[in-house]
């Protein structure tokens, strides 16, 4: 199965962008990359999910290389609201169609 | 839609009690999963059902561990007898439909369920 490594943690100034890597060098040709995020004391978010291409929406947007070895996840303008833990995760057929969530990048956003 | 409810909230129950958390999905949503989420093991996929079909139960750890959906619109996860290695929060989230061909539907995940066993 596919495995994604993550930084366990990151600081961001409110305002400016915040730019979450995600390493997925296994992946496969067929599996996606999808990005959830999990606020404190709350059940996980979804935001994104890409498979070659670019990726944007309200939310954010995702920058997939052309490799597709690894991933950005891109919040444009980070708010405090924003403060959470945010998984990359890795998932087609070969996951039986499950999310298989690791420990994820917990990112700080401060004043 | 007031999206994925789960009671009870919070639960403190001792060693050897059964304990039944309970689920409602998002209305028309097809699929239902249930993560138990520790601080040692991160959020862990247990079991998830497809129209109230138990598809993949691979994650559920144990025999004391039993989850049913009867109705499309209601699930259980029931722990019986508890031990104190099952406290964790407990979730529950629905999408319009789970498994292949990519991509997944987004999954929508409940509040949780906090259980402390003493």
């Amino acid at each position: 199965d596919a495995k994604t490594t993550q930084p366990p943690s990151m600081d961001c100034a409110e305002g400016r962008a915040a730019n979450l890597p995600c390493n997925h060098s296994t992946i496969s040709g067929n599996e996606y990359v999808y990005w959830y995020r999990q606020i404190h004391s709350q059940g996980p978010q979804y935001i994104i999910h890409g498979l070659k291409n670019n990726e944007t929406n309200e939310m954010a947007s995702l920058i997939i290389t052309e490799d597709r070895k690894s991933s950005t996840l891109i919040l444009p303008h980070a708010t405090l609201r924003d403060t959470a833990v945010y998984y990359c995760i890795v998932s087609g057929y070969n996951q039986g169609g499950k999310l298989i969530f690791g420990q994820g990048t917990e990112l700080s956003v401060k004043p | 839609d007031a999206g994925v409810i789960q009671s009870p909230r919070h639960e403190v129950t001792e060693m050897g009690q059964e304990v039944t958390l309970r689920c409602k999905p998002i209305s028309g949503h097809n699929s239902l999963f249930w993560y138990r989420q520790t601080m040692m093991r991160g959020l862990e996929l247990l079991i998830y059902f497809n129209n109230n079909v138990p598809i993949d139960d691979s994650g559920m750890p144990e025999d004391r561990f039993s989850a049913k959906m009867p109705n499309a619109s209601f699930s259980t996860l029931k722990i019986q007898p508890s031990e104190p290695r099952d406290s964790a929060v407990y979730f529950c989230a629905s999408s319009l439909v789970a498994g292949i061909p990519p991509p997944q539907e987004t999954q929508y995940f409940g509040p949780g369920t906090r259980l402390l066993v003493l």
